[in-house]
């Protein structure tokens, strides 16, 4: 079972739909989440850290379910900018800062 | 506004020869990570510095890459002799141990071994 696992999509919802992600992690003992955006033949950018009490930021919501080690991003009235890979990270318990990415999952927001 | 800088951004040559990747951390962060991305395999962790010092590179080929920081404002990932699965793209990212352990990317380095 790998570490870090995302649903590949693509998920294609209509310009205003709400849409939800998960991201299934295998170590109990992790530490920290993420969610990262990633647009085509670009970097991944850091869309907003996930807290046990739930992050709110505008039109995105992340939430953290420890007891079935899972994370989910929604995202409400969706954009067509709003397209993109979404990438989950974690962090285990070693030392330093070292995440494990997830392999994304592709969203289209189509007209 | 800072951010990671990486040279080169494409990079294209041929199977047998060296090529050198360089990432220049946000200034203050003192942890630095080296990505491969590919369509098969994602991201994938090669190698991280904290303070300059190599603290894992167990996802790094040892017999052909290599990974330094000879300095707190310049990383280095080698590949001596690139071969053609070396094919990818190479993102440097860097953050602060400590804090809320958020990581940002630079643009990348796009490689192609022909």
């Amino acid at each position: 079972r790998k570490e870090v696992e995302q649903d590949p999509g693509p998920f294609n919802v209509p310009e205003g739909a709400t849409v939800a992600f998960n991201c299934t992690y295998s170590n109990s003992a992790s530490q920290s989440f993420f969610w990262y955006r990633q647009d085509c033949r670009k970097e991944p950018k850091l869309l907003m850290s996930v807290y046990s009490s739930g992050n709110e930021d505008g039109r995105f919501t992340a939430q953290l379910n420890r007891a079935s080690q899972y994370i989910s991003l929604l995202i409400r009235d969706s954009k067509l900018s709003d397209s993109a890979t979404y990438l989950c990270a974690v962090r285990g318990t070693g030392g330093g800062n070292k995440l494990t990415f997830g392999t994304g999952t592709q969203l289209k927001v189509e007209l | 506004d800072a951010r990671v800088t990486q040279t080169p951004r494409h990079k294209v040559t041929e199977m047998g020869q060296e090529v050198t990747m360089r990432c220049q951390p946000i200034l203050g962060h003192n942890t630095v990570f080296w990505y491969r991305q590919t369509m098969m395999q994602g991201l994938e962790l090669l190698a991280y510095f904290r303070n300059r010092a190599p603290l894992d590179d167990s996802g790094m080929p040892k017999d052909r890459f290599s990974a330094e920081m000879p300095d707190a404002t310049l990383a280095t990932l080698k590949i001596q002799p690139s071969e053609p699965r070396d094919s990818a793209v190479y993102f440097c990212a860097s953050g602060r141990l400590g804090g809320n352990n958020e990581q940002f990317f630079g643009p990348g380095t796009r490689l192609t071994v022909l």
